[in-house]
């Protein structure tokens, strides 16, 4: 079955720090894969995308992520986290089917001043 | 400016009561979708529309309608709504799959900003 798993409820990071956010799909065929984040109050914005090439990809807020085939993970890192970062942040893997975005159930992220 | 809004943004009603969400969107997409969103459950699809007056139900389509009768628009409907679709309701779209290849591949779905529905 397809699946998105975020293992982390909840991370807090001091401002200025790195920032890792962990996700592991499971699906059978060449996944689609998409880091979203959310504002309290807001919709959910799209950070970046992978389908192919290049395994490490760049997004916008200065966010990227790696996609390891063989470990099944689609990280998202961001070298220095600035208080404005602090969001839920959902990894998604798309249904090339459907369409259907099957979700993690998301990472809230705090950052301390 | 591309957008995709809902309407209305917050709502609380009663049970029993039908009521409407409404969704368009301005950027010609023949891919629209409903999800809901609850608290250690991500997002979950509800119905999507792969195009005018074509919808198929997601994962968790019980006490919901919806219909496609323009591209523009995709309401969801609760016509009998209960108090476990207490929610937080996201309309998306996105454009029409790969002709290539006939799969949806990278292109992202765009969402609205949400419309928060409390059923007592």
């Amino acid at each position: 079955a397809q699946s998105v798993t975020q293992p982390d409820i909840h991370i807090t990071v001091s401002e200025g720090a790195s920032l890792e956010l962990r996700c592991n799909y499971s699906y059978g065929a060449t996944p689609y894969l998409f880091w979203y984040v959310q504002s309290p109050g807001q919709g959910l914005q799209l950070l970046l995308k992978y389908f192919s090439g290049d395994t490490l990809v760049q997004g916008i807020k200065g966010f990227e992520a790696e996609f390891k085939r063989s470990q099944s993970s689609f990280n998202l890192r961001k070298p220095s986290v600035h208080w404005s970062d602090a969001a839920e942040y959902f990894c998604a893997v798309r249904s090339g089917n459907t369409g259907k975005l099957i979700f993690g159930q998301g990472t809230t992220l705090q950052v301390k001043p | 400016e591309a957008q995709v809004t809902q309407n209305p943004r917050y709502l609380i009603t009663v049970t029993g009561k039908k009521l409407t969400v409404t969704c368009s969107q301005n950027m010609n997409h023949e891919y629209m979708s409903w999800y809901r969103q609850d608290p250690g459950l991500g997002l979950r699809q509800i119905y999507y529309s792969m195009n005018v007056e074509v919808t198929d139900k997601g994962d968790v389509p019980e006490g919901y309608k919806v219909s496609r009768k323009e591209k523009r628009n995709f309401p969801l409907i609760l016509e009998s709504p209960s108090p476990n679709q207490t929610s937080l309701y996201f309309c998306a779209s996105s454009s029409a799959p790969d002709r290539r290849i006939f799969r949806y591949s990278n292109q992202p779905q765009h969402f609205g900003d949400g419309t928060r529905l409390s059923i007592l």
